[in-house]
Parts: C-alpha cells; structure tokens; sequence
C-alpha cells in the first residue's frame, strides 16, 4: 500500500518540551512538506525539502526544525520556542522535487494539544 | 504577497443540487490549479487539477472552470451528495509551492 503515514495521530505535550512528528512516504516522491492547519483556517506551509539533505523554510517556521536524512522521512519537531503548538499538522509530498505542476498527496495529519 | 482566497467560508446546498465553490487568486504566474476535499480529522484528497493553458477540465461529477482574465477558479460538483459535505481547498502553484486558500465549507442538506 502506497502513501504517506504520520503518527500519531493524537499527541499531547506539556509546554516547554520539544516533540517530534513522524512523517514516512513510499511513494518515492523527491520533495516532502510540513503544513500547519488551524480550527476554520487553511494550511500554512512550515518547512519544505525538495531533496534529500536540503530543506528550505516556509512561511511560517520559527519555532520549528526539520531533517531530511532520507528520502522517505521528514520528521518536524516542534520547539518550545513555538508561541502556539497546538495545532493540526499536515506532512505532504510530491514527486520530481515539487516543481510547478505537481499534485501533493497528504498524510493523515497528526493533532498536537499541548497542555 | 501572493494570495488565494476563497469567496464563502460556507456553502449550504440541497441534496441533489449542482455546488459551485469560487477562488480567487493572485499570482498572475500561476501555471497550475488544484482543488483538495478535507474531512473533519483527515488529510486534504484531491479532486481536480487544472494547468493555465487550459479554462475547463472535467472529472467524475466535478468540473473545474479557469479564468485567468479576472484570476478566478471555480469548482463545480454535480448532483451533490451527502458524501460531498467537506471543506474545500483551492491552491496555487508559486515557486515549488503551493498556496492555499481559506477553505469553503460544504454542506449539504437532505
């Protein structure tokens, strides 16, 4: 089965402490993507990578680290210089290092509360 | 900086009736369209795609229209179903990126 998988879905944190969001893909698409989705409002890209070992800064990244040391993963962490984590986080990826013209295929998202 | 908006955050349609969700964009350079459903909890799917040479593109029950005089997209969904309930995205292409609007709300009413 091909796609894209993020865990967990649910994941809960106390203020101050860093966590990281798994995101995997075996579709073997160059370029991955992190977006954050808040409550009635679209996605917000934080980080992009549109090849292995190279990762570039979205519009919203502060507060937030990525890697890219494989092609099929992308974790994010989430520091505690993030102002406001809790949010719903969306990875997605795309093939040929996500030139103009390419579909994005998401993951199921993670919900991050941090109490 | 570049936008893409979308006219109504929520749309309220009689089952059985055609949809139509409006965008709006900004980037004059915007070589391709693409228009995601989002469930409540779930990842965005896609549902249509459209590039700048063409204005229409049709799929199974969804048509989406291209106005690039007036930077207007458009999704058209056919006899709406319960299923079709969802928020609908709209995105932009810029730059190795996609730009993504607001999200309308569907709903749909038996």
């Amino acid at each position: 089965d091909g796609g894209i998988t993020q865990s967990p879905k649910y994941l809960f944190r106390k203020e101050g402490q860093n966590v990281t969001l798994s995101c995997e893909q075996n579709l073997n698409h160059d370029a991955m993507y992190w977006y954050r989705q808040d409550p009635g409002q679209g996605l917000r890209l934080i980080y992009y990578s549109q090849i292995v070992n190279d990762f570039q800064k979205g519009d919203i990244a502060e507060g937030y680290s990525v890697s890219r040391e494989k092609k099929e993963s992308f974790p994010l962490t989430v520091t505690s210089a993030q102002k406001n984590p809790t949010a719903f986080y969306l990875c997605a990826s795309s093939p040929d290092r996500g030139l103009a013209g390419d579909e994005q295929f998401f993951g199921p998202g993670t919900r991050l509360t941090v109490l | 900086g570049e936008s893409v908006g979308l006219h109504l955050p929520t749309l309220s349609v009689q089952e059985g009736d055609n949809s139509i969700i409006n965008c709006a964009y900004s980037n004059s350079a915007s070589d391709y369209f693409i228009w995601y459903k989002q469930e409540s909890g779930k990842g965005p799917q896609f549902i249509i795609d459209i590039r700048s040479n063409m204005d229409k593109r049709q799929g199974q029950r969804v048509t989406v229209l291209l106005n690039k005089t007036v930077k207007h997209l458009s999704l058209q969904i056919a006899a709406t179903q319960p299923g079709d309930s969802a928020v609908y995205f709209c995105a932009g292409d810029s730059s190795y990126k996609l730009i993504f609007g607001s999200g309308t709300r569907l709903l749909v009413r038996p």
